[in-house]
């Protein structure tokens, strides 16, 4: 089946920790991307990538750091510079200007 | 930065009614879509309106652009009670990036 899986569904991190979520397409797209989302509200860019070995920061880059080395591979890592990394997490990829296709999500909580 | 704004912010209806749900932005775009997305899942397209576009369908859904005013419409009709889900609007910008910038959603409950 084609599609975009990401990886845990839920994931906890203790204080001063990276953790990183993973990302994985095989449809084939150049472009990936990384949402955040906080409870009742939309989604926050985090980085976008339109191909490999290249990405631009969104709107929310602080704390988060990525990777493309693969066309079909996009990890976020959530670091311990982003002091308030409690959200649900979504990965996405797309050709061209066109729709998106998404994951499943992450729950990242704080413990 | 937020370039889609829905409304309302939460729509409550009985089944078989028709729900109305509307999005503004800011700038000129190239695009308009429309996603859904069921609690705590990831969000699945439903449909995209060019901005050379007034109207498109797709099953029983309708969608609206006015790209004078700067909004949109999605018209959801004989809901379901399996409508129920958060609904967003995205947009491009035009000349811009490949990135959508989403709306904060709304939220449909279609009560049976």
């Amino acid at each position: 089946d084609g599609g975009i899986t990401q990886s845990p569904k839920y994931l906890f991190r203790k204080e001063g920790q990276n953790v990183t979520l993973s990302c994985e397409q095989n449809l084939n797209h150049d472009a990936m991307y990384w949402y955040r989302q906080d409870p009742g509200q939309g989604l926050r860019l985090i980085y976008y990538s339109q191909i490999v070995n290249d990405f631009q920061k969104g709107d929310i880059a602080e704390g988060y750091s990525v990777s493309r080395e693969k066309k079909e591979s996009f990890p976020l890592t959530v670091t311990s510079a982003q002091k308030n990394p409690t959200a649900f997490y979504l990965c996405a990829s797309g050709q061209g200007a066109g729709k998106l296709f998404f994951g499943s999500g992450t729950q990242l909580s704080v413990l | 930065s937020q370039q889609g704004e829905e409304d309302p912010q939460a729509l409550s209806i009985q089944e078989g009614e028709n729900a109305t749900m509307n999005c503004s932005y800011k700038t000129s775009i190239n695009n308009l879509q429309w996603y859904r997305q069921n609690s705590g899942r990831g969000l699945v397209h439903l449909i995209l309106i060019r901005s050379n576009e007034r109207e498109k369908h797709s099953g029983r859904l309708r969608v609206t652009l006015d790209t004078s005013k700067k909004s949109s419409s999605l018209l959801i009709t004989a809901s379901r009670a399996a409508d129920t889900a958060s609904y967003f609007c995205a947009t491009d910008v035009e000349g811009g990036s490949e990135k959508l910038v989403f709306g904060k959603g709304t939220k449909l409950t279609v009560n049976p």
